[in-house]
Parts: structure tokens; C-alpha cells; sequence
């Protein structure tokens, strides 16, 4: 069954403990991003990746550090966590097609972040 | 960068009656606009899209129509059920590795 998995579903932390969120797809797609979602904002990616060792900032992408060493994981890292990235956080990863200039994300089931 | 802009925030229509959300967008080299649909507690999924060579896209009860001139384009339900109260969020791309940028969501309310 094709996928996006994230791990935790859900994460209660304190301020300026280190973490990292996983993200792991078997599609074998080339695109995968994360991004954050809060009331009233919508959707803000943090970070996307091209491919395995590419990657690049988004919208919103202060606080956070991403890699991507192998195709199908794309972790998202929260080295000193604080209050204010508390939110909702999705991964996904990307059909791109030049025919169509389309990209259709498959997202994963989001990971419920809270920082005290 | 891409702005992409979303009215209403929330829209409550009675079953059966028509729902219309609207988005504008800034970048003139955009030219894919998706629409994901998010019901409550679960993951966006895509319900429909359309491309800047195309006016207009239906599929069932649901359509989207571009005006690329204005900048702007909308997504139409027609004959609306309760199973289809959720966020919606439209998105635009230019095409490049930059990826989607989306509007910040219309809570749709269908009183049954």
C-alpha cells in the first residue's frame, strides 16, 4: 500500500530539548516536503527536498533542519525547541509531472507538536 | 514569492444549496492550482485541479474555474451533503521545485 508515515503522532516537549520527527514514504518519489499547520494560516512549508542530499527552505523554515540521505526518509529536526513552533505538522511527498506541471502532494497523518 | 489569498474563512450553506470558495493569487508564472479537502482531525487529500491552459474542470459535484487574467480562481460544489463539511485549501505552483503555495483555508458547514 503506498504511503507516508510519520512518527510520533503526537509529542509533548519542553523548550530547548532537541528532536526530530520522522518521515519515511514508499512511493519512491523524488519530491518530499514538510510544512506546519496552524489556525488560520493554512498549510507553510518549512522545508522541501528534490532529491536525496538536495534540499532547500521554504516559507517558514527558522528553527528547523531537515536531511535527506536516503530516497524514502526525510526527517524533520527541532534542535532547541520553543513555545511558539507548538502546531501541527505534515510531511508529504510529491508526484511531479513535467506533462502535466503538476505536483500532487501525498501527505502523511501529521504529528500533533506541542513545546512547553 | 507566491501569495495566495482565501475568502471566505468559514461558509455555511443548507444541504443542497451550492457552495462557492474563492482564492487569488500573485505570481503571473503560476500555472497549476490544486484544491485539497481536510476533514476534521485527518490529512489534506486532493480533490480536484487545473491547469492555467484550462478555463474550467468539473468532476461530479464539484468544479473549479480559472481566470487567469484577474489572478483568480474557485471551487464550486453543487448539491452539498453533510460529508462534505470540512477545510478546504486551494494551492497554486509555478511549476518549479518550489512546490505549492496554499491559501489559509475555508471551513465549509453544510446544516443538514
Amino acid at each position: 500500500e503506498a504511503q507516508v508515515t510519520q512518527n510520533p503522532r503526537y509529542l509533548i516537549t519542553v523548550t530547548g530539548k532537541k528532536l526530530t520527527v520522522t518521515c519515511s514514504q514508499n512511493m519512491n518519489h523524488e519530491y518530499m516536503s514538510w510544512y506546519r499547520q496552524d489556525p488560520g494560516l493554512g498549510l507553510r512549508q518549512i522545508y522541501y527536498s528534490m532529491n536525496v542530499e538536495v534540499t532547500d527552505k521554504g516559507d517558514v523554515p527558522e528553527g528547523y533542519k531537515v536531511s535527506r540521505k536516503e530516497k524514502r526518509n526525510f526527517p524533520l529536526i527541532l534542535e532547541s525547541p520553543s513555545p511558539n513552533q507548538t502546531s501541527l505538522y505534515f510531511c508529504a511527498s510529491t508526484i511531479r509531472s513535467d506533462r502535466r506541471a503538476s505536483y500532487e502532494q501525498f501527505f502523511g497523518p501529521g504529528t500533533w507538536l506541542t513545546v512547553t | 514569492g507566491e501569495n495566495v489569498e482565501q475568502h471566505p474563512s468559514t461558509l455555511s450553506v443548507q444541504e443542497g444549496d451550492s457552495a462557492v470558495i474563492k482564492c487569488t493569487y500573485s505570481d503571473s508564472a503560476s500555472n497549476y492550482f490544486p484544491w485539497y479537502k481536510q476533514e476534521l482531525g485527518k490529512r489534506p487529500q486532493l480533490i480536484i485541479d487545473i491547469r492555467s491552459n484550462v478555463g474550467e474542470k468539473k468532476d461530479q459535484r464539484i468544479a473549479v474555474t480559472l481566470n487567469k487574467t484577474a489572478k483568480h480562481f474557485s471551487l464550486h460544489i453543487t448539491e452539498t451533503q453533510p460529508e462534505d463539511s470540512a477545510v478546504y485549501f486551494c494551492a497554486a505552483s509555478s511549476g518549479s521545485a518550489r512546490q505549492l503555495t496554499f491559501g489559509s483555508g475555508t471551513q465549509l458547514t453544510v446544516l443538514p
